[in-house]
């Protein structure tokens, strides 16, 4: 069985232009969670969909979007890009109605702002 | 708001050694409790998940165990090898539900060397 998958592996984009980032959940899987992981600062929740829906943000400003389409792939979109945007973007993916919700992780984008 | 706290921060040992990590968090009122482990620029592989009528999760050498009342997880790596050289975080979702964004606690280093 196929995990999540993350493209692109690397991104690298100069302040003021925008960034796409895309993941491919689990087959089967509805809930696709994206989180950041900052040099030093940890992983921070960013966004949750399931079911095509936003279902929670983190406290990140609005030039930080998303959206999860019919076949539960996700994409995350970064506007206006700043130096402190540089960071590894995670994607998880999970089943939430299973009562479980054990999350899988994919590879990462690291996104490399100059 | 849940708060999630891992102790040690790094830790050195020889190959062979039997260890511990803990994992405490604020607020009992967990349905579960993940362990992963995260290579450098790497993404999360899932170790176990603990459920919260569990007091204990296998895994080959990995065990975990949880004890809410008191707010903490310790995952025991049985045989240190140094392959299992990488960063061991631990993760709870919100209170009171088992699915949605997770909160992690900032990991411990591990380097175990021959």
């Amino acid at each position: 069985e196929a995990g999540v998958t993350q493209s692109p592996t690397h991104l690298i984009k100069t302040r003021g232009q925008q960034a796409t980032l895309r993941c491919s959940p689990i087959s089967g899987h509805t809930s696709v969670y994206w989180y950041q992981q900052a040099l030093g600062l940890g992983l921070q929740f960013l966004l949750w969909y399931d079911e095509g829906e936003e279902r929670n943000r983190g406290n990140f400003p609005p030039r930080f979007s998303g959206r999860q389409f019919p076949n539960y792939s996700s994409e995350l979109n970064v506007n206006a890009l700043e130096l402190e945007d540089s960071a590894l973007y995670l994607c998880a993916s999970s089943l939430a109605s299973s009562g479980r919700d054990e999350q899988f992780f994919g590879p990462g984008t690291r996104l490399t702002v100059l | 708001k849940q708060e999630v706290t891992q102790i040690p921060a790094a830790l050195s040992v020889p190959e062979g050694e039997n260890l511990v990590l803990n994992c405490s968090f604020t607020d009992s009122a967990i349905y579960n409790l993940q362990w992963f482990r995260q290579d450098p620029g790497k993404g999360l592989t899932s170790l176990l998940l603990i459920q919260s009528s569990q007091r204990e999760q296998t895994s080959g050498r990995l065990n975990a165990s949880l004890d809410k009342s008191s707010g903490r997880s310790t995952l025991y790596i049985a045989a240190s090898q140094p392959g299992d050289s990488a960063t061991y975080l631990c993760a709870v979702p919100p209170i009171g539900t088992s699915y949605g964004k997770l909160t992690f606690g900032q990991g411990t280093i591990l380097t175990v060397h021959p």
